[in-house]
């Protein structure tokens, strides 16, 4: 069935540093791909997302590409802060639905 | 932008008793809601889609009998754990989906069944 696959499941960097996340989608079909932080004991937030006609959006210190052709999409956050620290979730989506699925998360300790 | 209201944030039971839970669109109209269910450390998992007006939709290994969803109407949908067991204790979170926008979540809400 489809799956999406995230790397790594946990990540520390640096205060300053940049982290980047990956994932892989087996979905040819999927053309949405949303970002999702969680806090601890908060539900998720979404924090960028990507449609498949485009290759690559950014939002401050926050940008996402894709590669469709690879079905490879990936989270890098620059200039990382303490507060950055949370579990990533990646997600797909297909056309006409909301049912997303969603990988395995990515642990995120950004070191002071 | 849009916001959706989980209730309540925590909640202790006893076994044999049931628990329910509310998901609320605030500011939007939902007809699709989504109620998932996390792990420690784990991702989320899909429980089952809920449907304004209609039934909802399990997803497999899920008991509907369990976990009774109610969607009556297009900002209100509930997720009744019956007959609770310690085994479902878990994290529940709802979200609910507006078209070109993507999903919405709950804050969560944190089920201990002692």
């Amino acid at each position: 069935g489809e799956n999406v696959e995230q790397h790594p499941s946990t990540l520390s960097v640096q205060e300053g540093d940049s982290a980047v996340i990956k994932c892989t989608y087996s979905d040819s079909a999927s053309n949405y791909f949303p970002w999702y932080k969680q806090e601890l004991g908060k539900g998720p937030q979404l924090i960028i997302d990507i449609r498949s006609n485009v290759g690559e959006k950014k939002d401050q210190r926050i940008a996402v590409t894709l590669n469709k052709t690879a079905k490879h999409f990936s989270l890098h956050i620059t200039e990382t802060q303490p507060e950055d620290s949370a579990v990533y979730f990646c997600a797909a989506g297909g056309p006409g639905t909301y049912k997303y699925i969603f990988g395995t998360g990515t642990r995120l300790k950004v070191l002071a | 932008g849009a916001v959706v209201s989980q209730h309540p944030s925590r909640v202790i039971c006893k076994s044999g008793t049931s628990v329910k839970i509310e998901c609320r669109s605030l500011d939007f109209q939902a007809t699709t809601m989504f109620w998932y269910r996390q792990f420690p450390k784990q991702s989320l998992m899909l429980m089952a889609t809920s449907n304004e007006g209609s039934k909802a939709t399990y997803e497999q290994g899920v008991e509907k009998d369990k976990f009774l969803i109610n969607h009556a109407s297009l900002t209100l949908s509930t997720l009744t754990v019956t007959s609770a067991h310690p085994e479902d204790s878990s994290f529940y979170i709802c979200s609910a989906g507006q078209i070109n926008y993507g999903y919405t979540f709950g804050s969560g809400t944190r089920l201990t069944v002692v």
